[in-house]
C-alpha cells in the first residue's frame, strides 16, 4: 500500500521567509503529486499540482519533485501570515481515481 | 468554490442510532469520494463512485455503507453509529477528464455520543 508521510509540524517561519514543506513516498513509480492548503476549520483545496521531476513555480509557490530520492516538497516564498494553514501532499492511487494523502504539516507565519 | 454541499453540516447523535451524511454536486462529475479526517490519521478515504449505482470501498470502509442513485447526489451511512465514528467528513468530486484533481465539500463534523 502507498504511503506518503510528512512531518506534522508545527514549522514555524518568520514573515517574508521562505517556508520549505517535504513530503516522502513509498512507490517509485508514481509520476505525479499534489499539494492541497487546509485553513483551521476549512476544507482542503488544491494549490499546486507536479507531474514531472524537477521543479515547478507557480507564483510565490514552488513545487519540487526528486523521483530518485522519493520526495516531494512545497517551496512558499515571501511567506505571509495568512500562509498559516496545514499543507497536505497527496499521490494518485488505485488506477488514478484516488488519492492517498499524507497527514499534514501545519505551517505558522509569524509576524 | 466548485458547486459541492454537504447536509448537515453539524450533528450530535448517539451510539447505536442510524446516520446518514448527504453531499449534492451541481459540477456533473462522475466520480464522487468520502473521506474522514481524524488527528494524526489525515484524510481517509472511506468509499468512493465512479458512475451512478458504482460504488467501491475504500481504506477505512467499515461500518460504513454508501449509495448513488444520480450524478448529482452520493450518501454516506452510519448504519450504526459507534464513538470512533466520531469525525470530520468530506465529501469531494473529481471529473473523468481529470481524476486527479479532487475539490471538497465544506465537511460535516459528526459527534457520536
Amino acid at each position: 500500500q502507498k504511503e506518503v508521510e510528512q512531518n506534522s509540524g508545527p514549522l514555524s517561519v518568520p514573515e517574508g521567509a521562505i517556508a520549505s514543506l517535504n513530503c516522502t513516498y513509498s512507490d517509485r513509480g508514481s509520476q505525479s503529486f499534489f499539494w492541497y492548503r487546509q485553513y483551521s476549520g476549512k476544507s482542503p483545496e488544491l494549490i499546486m499540482s507536479i507531474y514531472s521531476n524537477g521543479d515547478k513555480e507557480d507564483g510565490r509557490f514552488t513545487a519540487q519533485l526528486n523521483k530518485a530520492s522519493q520526495y516531494v516538497s512545497l517551496l512558499i516564498r515571501d511567506s505571509q501570515p495568512s500562509d498559516s494553514a496545514t499543507y497536505l501532499c497527496a499521490e494518485p492511487t488505485g488506477g488514478g481515481n484516488k488519492l492517498t494523502f499524507g497527514t499534514g504539516t501545519q505551517l505558522k507565519v509569524e509576524l | 468554490d466548485a458547486g459541492i454541499t454537504q447536509s448537515p453540516r453539524h450533528k450530535v447523535t448517539e451510539t447505536g442510532t442510524p446516520v446518514t451524511l448527504r453531499c449534492h454536486q451541481t459540477e456533473n462529475h462522475r466520480y464522487m469520494y468520502w473521506y474522514r479526517q481524524d488527528p494524526g490519521h489525515g484524510l481517509r478515504l472511506i468509499h468512493y463512485s465512479y458512475g451512478v449505482k458504482d460504488t467501491d470501498k475504500g481504506e477505512v470502509s467499515d461500518g460504513y455503507s454508501v449509495s448513488r442513485s444520480k450524478t448529482e447526489d452520493f450518501l454516506l451511512t452510519l448504519e450504526s453509529a459507534t464513538s470512533s465514528q466520531t469525525s470530520v467528513y468530506f465529501c469531494a468530486i473529481s471529473s473523468s477528464l481529470n481524476t486527479d484533481t479532487q475539490y471538497f465539500g465544506p465537511g460535516t463534523r459528526l459527534t457520536v455520543l
